[in-house]
């Protein structure tokens, strides 16, 4: 079965840009949630989405935004990119059934911002 | 959801067994106790979950003591490749995941 799949895995943006990340969950998965990873502030929360639909957003200002489509796959948005947003980019999906936190990652897509 | 607190990091040597321990006082019942391992650059990666008593798996063990306010995180004897950041969490998925995950292990594998 394919893993987590992320597009694209490095993207270079300008501060002011907006950019898209896209992620293909594994196939049955139908719950999304992605991540932010940068070496000061660790892995952090950004939301997730269950059957298209958000269903926890973490603390991030209102420039990241989301979305699921009705075959689960996700795409987050980051409009005005500020040079704070350079960071690796996580997407994660899991089954509606389990319990505990049992998620599959994908990749990551790299977004350097200058 | 319940804090948790592992150690910054630690060493060990190749062919060790490596026992990285997780507090989690506020543990709720519903609650199980993941862990995940990570490689620079790369996604998490799940290793185990339990809920009570002992997990095994191919990878790993995970002991988890009656009052379930701690556990731990057996890697038998441990190769360079397992030098990783290792993270512990508490949680239930009740409501959908709001994972938060802390600074995790860092785990210094040397030969």
């Amino acid at each position: 079965k394919a893993g987590v799949t992320q597009t694209p895995r490095y993207l270079i943006k300008t501060r002011g840009q907006q950019v898209t990340l896209s992620c293909s969950p594994i196939s049955g998965h139908r719950s999304v949630s992605w991540y932010q990873q940068t070496p000061g502030q660790g892995l952090q929360f950004l939301f997730e989405y269950f059957s298209e639909t958000q269903r926890n957003k973490g603390n991030f200002p209102g420039r990241f935004s989301g979305r699921q489509f009705s075959n689960s796959r996700s795409e987050m948005n980051v409009s005005t990119l500020e040079l704070g947003d350079s960071a690796l980019y996580l997407c994660a999906s899991s089954l509606p059934t389990v319990t505990g936190y049992e998620q599959y990652f994908g990749p990551g897509t790299r977004l350097t911002v200058t | 959801l319940a804090k948790t607190t592992q150690p910054i990091s630690m060493d060990s040597y190749e062919g060790q067994e490596v026992n990285i321990t997780c507090s989690h006082n506020n543990i709720a019942t519903n609650d199980y106790i993941t862990w995940y391992q990570q490689f620079p650059s790369q996604g998490p990666r799940f290793i185990i979950q339990g809920y009570k008593t002992k997990v095994t798996n191919e990878v790993a063990s995970l002991f988890i003591p009656a009052d379930r306010k701690s556990s731990t995180l057996s890697l038998p004897r441990v190769s360079l490749s397992d030098t990783a950041v290792y993270y512990c969490l508490v949680g239930d998925n009740a409501g959908g995941f709001k994972t938060i995950f802390g600074a995790g292990t860092r785990l210094f594998v040397k030969a």
